[in-house]
C-alpha cells in the first residue's frame, strides 16, 4: 500500500519568509502527484499537479518539485503571506490504478504578520 | 459551471439514522470520487466512479454504505444506522477521463452523529 508522508506537521513563519514543504511516498511507481490546500473547515482547492514525467510545476509564487526515484515532492513558496496560512496536502496516485489519490496528513502553516 | 457541488454541508444525525448526501461534479467530468476525512487526518478513499459504473470500492465503505451515480451525473452517498464513528468530513472529487489530470474537490459535507 502506498503511504505518504508530510513534513514538518505543523510550520510557523514570519510573513516574506520563503518556506518548503516536504511530501514522500514509498511507491515510486506513480501516475500524478497533486498539491492542495485547506483552510480549515473547508475542502480542498487544487493548487499543483504534476505528472510522472515531469520533474516541475510553477504557479505564481508556487513551486513544485517531483523526484520519483527517491519518492519525494517539495512545495515552495517564496514570500508568504498571512492569507497563505492554510493546511497543504499532497496525494498521488499509483500507476497500476491510476483512479485513486493517497494523501499525506497534510503541513499545518501559519505566515505570521 | 463553478466546480463541484456538495450538499448540505453540514448535517447532524441521531445515531441509528440514515443519510444521504449529494454531490454534483463539475460538467463533463467522467469519473467522480468520495473521500472520508477525520480531524488531523488526509482525506481516505471511499469509492470511484466511471460515469456511472463504480469501479472501485475501499473496505473502509461497509455494508452500512452505498453509493450511487446514476445517469453518470451527480452521485449521492447514503450512510445507513449511523455510528458516532461515521463522524467525518465527506467529501467529493471529480476529474476528466484523461488518467494524468486534476482532481477538483467540493466543499464537503460535515457529518456528526450524536
Amino acid at each position: 500500500k502506498q503511504e505518504v508522508t508530510q513534513i514538518p506537521a505543523a510550520l510557523s513563519v514570519p510573513e516574506g519568509e520563503n518556506l518548503v514543504l516536504n511530501c514522500s511516498f514509498t511507491d515510486s511507481a506513480i501516475y500524478n502527484l497533486q498539491w492542495f490546500r485547506q483552510d480549515p473547515g473547508k475542502g480542498l482547492t487544487s493548487l499543483l499537479l504534476i505528472q510522472s514525467s515531469q520533474r516541475e510545476q510553477t504557479s505564481g509564487r508556487l513551486n513544485a518539485s517531483l523526484d520519483k526515484s527517491s519518492g519525494r515532492s517539495t512545495l515552495y513558496i517564496a514570500a508568504s503571506q498571512p492569507g497563505d496560512s492554510a493546511t497543504y496536502l499532497c496525494a498521488v496516485s499509483l500507476s497500476n490504478t491510476g483512479n485513486q489519490f493517497y494523501f499525506g496528513t497534510g503541513t499545518s502553516l501559519t505566515v505570521i504578520p | 459551471d463553478t466546480g463541484v457541488s456538495q450538499n448540505p454541508r453540514h448535517k447532524i444525525t441521531k445515531r441509528g439514522q440514515n443519510v444521504t448526501f449529494r454531490c454534483d461534479p463539475i460538467s463533463e467530468h467522467n469519473r467522480l470520487y468520495w473521500y472520508r476525512q477525520t480531524l488531523g487526518q488526509g482525506p481516505e478513499f471511499l469509492t470511484y466512479f466511471q460515469n456511472e459504473a463504480q469501479l472501485e470500492k475501499s473496505r473502509l465503505l461497509s455494508d452500512r454504505f452505498s453509493a450511487e451515480r446514476p445517469k453518470g451525473s451527480f452521485s449521492t452517498l447514503e450512510i445507513q444506522r449511523t455510528e458516532q464513528g461515521d463522524s467525518a468530513m465527506y467529501l467529493c472529487a471529480s476529474s476528466t477521463g484523461h488518467r494524468n489530470t486534476e482532481a477538483f474537490f467540493g466543499q464537503g459535507t460535515r457529518l456528526t452523529v450524536v
